[in-house]
């Protein structure tokens, strides 16, 4: 089983809401990823967890909040976003030993942002 | 920075190979990838190979990796309609990080 299931698949919101994406995995591993993609782009990388810890932030704007409650569950909190952050939001997971980092993907969630 | 690139399109008729190539500038990476996606879907993995291995067969698909020239492709044998797609090369950098390329857009003609 290599499946990361991302919850919701469509959001519309409006730039005074608060909203949350979720992602989940059963495959163990301990790696989760959140990336952006923008319509005929290649995806960019947002924040990365390892072992439930933030490793990596790409300087993404505080109004996207990432959160790892545990090792299965990754979520994305929004607030306050902007019309420009309407895009297609990606989770991804791996193992973080050996295998050679391979990235398992969700099927996103398409966000609008009104 | 590393730098990968791919050419934006590529059309063939149904029953043809495809080739899809990416280029990229750090031969540090030890894993190279390729992803498929489907509109409005997620990136599906299709394939990778180690930087040690010159080649990869999987059913349909074949990865050919030049380190020299620091070119990486991917050969579809017999493209069906189903094989359109945006195709999606990436390269490791460091621990977590993946340099994706900038996509092919495949479109198989009936």
């Amino acid at each position: 089983d290599t499946e990361v299931t991302q919850t919701p698949k469509h959001l519309v919101m409006g730039m005074t809401n608060k909203k949350s994406l979720k992602c989940e995995q059963h495959m163990g591993h301990r790696a989760m990823y959140w990336y952006k993609q923008k319509a005929k782009k290649p995806p960019e990388l947002m924040f990365v967890y390892s072992y439930e810890k933030l490793s990596i932030n790409e300087s993404v704007p505080s109004r996207f909040s990432p959160e790892c409650p545990n090792s299965s569950l990754l979520n994305l909190h929004l607030h306050a976003l902007q019309p420009e952050d309407s895009a297609l939001y990606l989770c991804a997971s791996s193992q973080t030993t050996g295998s050679g980092n391979i990235q398992y993907f969700g099927a996103g969630t398409r966000l609008s942002v009104l | 920075g590393e730098d990968v690139e791919q050419s934006l399109f590529l059309s063939v008729r149904e029953g043809d190979s495809s080739v899809i190539n990416c280029t990229y500038t750090d031969s540090s990476s030890t894993y190279l990838y390729w992803y498929k996606q489907e509109p409005g879907a997620g990136l599906q993995l299709l394939t990778y190979i180690f930087s040690n291995m010159d080649m990869k067969q999987d059913q349909r698909l074949t990865v050919l990796l030049n380190k020299k020239d620091k070119h990486l492709s991917l050969r579809i044998a017999d493209t069906q309609t189903g094989d359109s797609a945006i195709y999606f090369c990436a390269v490791t950098s460091g621990t977590y990080k993946y340099i994706f390329g900038t996509g092919t857009r495949l479109k198989v003609l009936a």
